[in-house]
């Protein structure tokens, strides 16, 4: 069946650090790849999407590259803030299967002042 | 615009009492709807999902039960909470196949004592 596997956390940063957090998939046919972020206390809500072999989902100044050879979907932002900390996911959705999405652990990202 | 509301925010429950939590989404029609429980510092796990009025699927067997009376209701039910229940509980919806990834509701913080 489908799988997600991302980094493991949990991930402390300096603020403006580069940041990279991991994520590799398993699924048949073509699915779509999202990142969801969560904030303490809160539900998760989408951060970035990409549906399509090389699309670049980007969204508040996070991306993440759809990259079908390698199963992967990184994801990336130049310079994080202490605002940026929250547990990061990194899913997919095989579109054939009631629209259920496949969910990875999630990675706690800390960034420090 | 679309939205969705979860309550309550907060329950604290003793062990063998009922349990109801109820989700509804305003601004679509006949959206995908998903219950998942998140435990402390844990993943997401998928509970159940339903694609019409009526229509339950479960994922996993455990001491809970969802109904989708209206089209844009869900209602996760216990008879009796075990302290396992415990958790985070979280309602999603998407469209069709999913390409548009979930909204989620806000999360209902749920303590069996």
């Amino acid at each position: 069946g489908d799988s997600v596997t991302q980094m493991e956390g949990p991930v402390t940063l300096s603020e403006e650090a580069f940041l990279t957090i991991n994520c590799t998939y398993t699924a048949t046919g073509y699915p779509s790849l999202f990142w969801y972020v969560q904030y303490p206390g809160e539900g998760l809500q989408l951060l970035l999407k990409a549906t399509k072999a090389d699309d670049k989902g980007s969204n508040k100044g996070f991306e993440a590259t759809y990259r079908k050879e390698t199963t992967s979907f990184h994801l990336e932002k130049g310079s994080v803030q202490v605002s940026d900390s929250a547990v990061y996911f990194c899913a997919l959705s095989g579109n054939t299967n009631a629209g259920k999405s496949t969910f990875g652990d999630g990675t706690t990202l800390t960034v420090k002042p | 615009s679309q939205t969705i509301h979860q309550w309550p925010a907060t329950l604290v429950q003793p062990v063998g009492s009922p349990l109801s939590l109820e989700c509804t989404v305003e601004g679509t029609s006949n959206p995908n709807l998903y219950w998942y429980r998140q435990a402390a510092g844990r993943g997401l796990q998928l509970l159940f999902y339903s694609v019409g009025i009526g229509q339950i699927s479960s994922e996993v067997p455990q001491n809970l039960s969802a109904s989708r009376p209206q089209d844009r209701q869900f209602i996760l039910s216990s008879k009796k909470l075990l302290l396992s229940d415990s958790g985070f509980y979280l309602c999603a919806w998407t469209v069709l196949e999913g390409d548009y990834g979930y909204t989620f509701g806000s999360g209902t913080r749920l303590t069996v004592v």
